[in-house]
């Protein structure tokens, strides 16, 4: 089953706005990762929060995590149209066996030159 | 070179037909996965090894078995295809970083219809 939704499932924004995408999820966690898939192609890493981290920043990204809410926010700062793309989140589940990643089902990001 | 890698890329297949699809990697990872993704749902695990000597089924292993041959390579076969199988197939990796969590690492994916 689904841990991880993530909302909206569509975001449509001009270049140079900010994009929030937002994910939700159920059960405790290790970690909560988010990566980044172009079209029809293999998924790629963008950033791994613990649980008992806040915030993390890597570049134009910037990642919360409210473990109280059981929810992340993904941030995009200063869009560009090369960001388009689906992104999505992926929990690690303190409960489940270890290395596992269950996977939520995607925001599509498309930024508009 | 691609860390991951999947082949085929593409696959038309009949309905009762038994097909292989096949992952290499040369990162040197222990763990392995097998994922679908379809329309809307996003990834969902079939089955995962953590070493050669093991194998685990994940959430929708129905209809699916694998082969962890080496450390490198992990195999995904449909014994009799049937359609609601037409989905884009992917293997990843992960391994130790010293860190807590570990990352995974994606193939390009294999796209497989099944007629």
């Amino acid at each position: 089953s689904q841990q991880g939704e993530e909302d909206p499932q569509a975001l449509s924004i001009q270049e140079g706005e900010n994009a929030t995408m937002n994910c939700s999820y159920k059960t405790s966690i290790n970690n909560l990762q988010w990566y980044r898939q172009n079209s029809g192609r293999g998924l790629v890493h963008l950033i791994l929060i613990r649980s008992n981290e806040r915030e993390k920043h890597s570049g134009r990204l910037r990642v919360t995590l409210d473990t109280s809410k059981k929810s992340s926010s993904l941030l995009i700062t200063a869009s560009r149209a090369a960001d388009t793309a689906s992104y999505f989140c992926a929990t690690e589940d303190s409960g489940a066996g270890s290395y596992q990643l269950t996977f939520g089902k995607g925001t599509k990001l498309s930024v508009i030159p | 070179d691609a860390d991951v890698t999947q082949t085929p890329r593409n696959r038309i297949t009949k309905t009762g037909k038994r097909i292989m699809l096949e992952c290499s990697q040369t990162k040197g990872h222990d763990r392995m996965y097998w994922y679908r993704q379809d329309p809307g749902l996003g990834l969902r695990l079939i089955y995962y090894s953590f070493d050669v000597k093991d194998i685990n089924k994940g959430e929708i292993s129905d209809g699916y078995s694998v082969s962890r041959q080496a450390q490198a390579k992990f195999s995904l076969s449909l014994e009799s295809a049937i359609p609601n199988q037409t989905a884009l197939y992917f293997c990843a990796t992960s391994g130790p970083t010293g860190a807590v969590g570990e990352t995974q690492y994606f193939g390009p994916g294999t796209r497989l219809l099944v007629l």
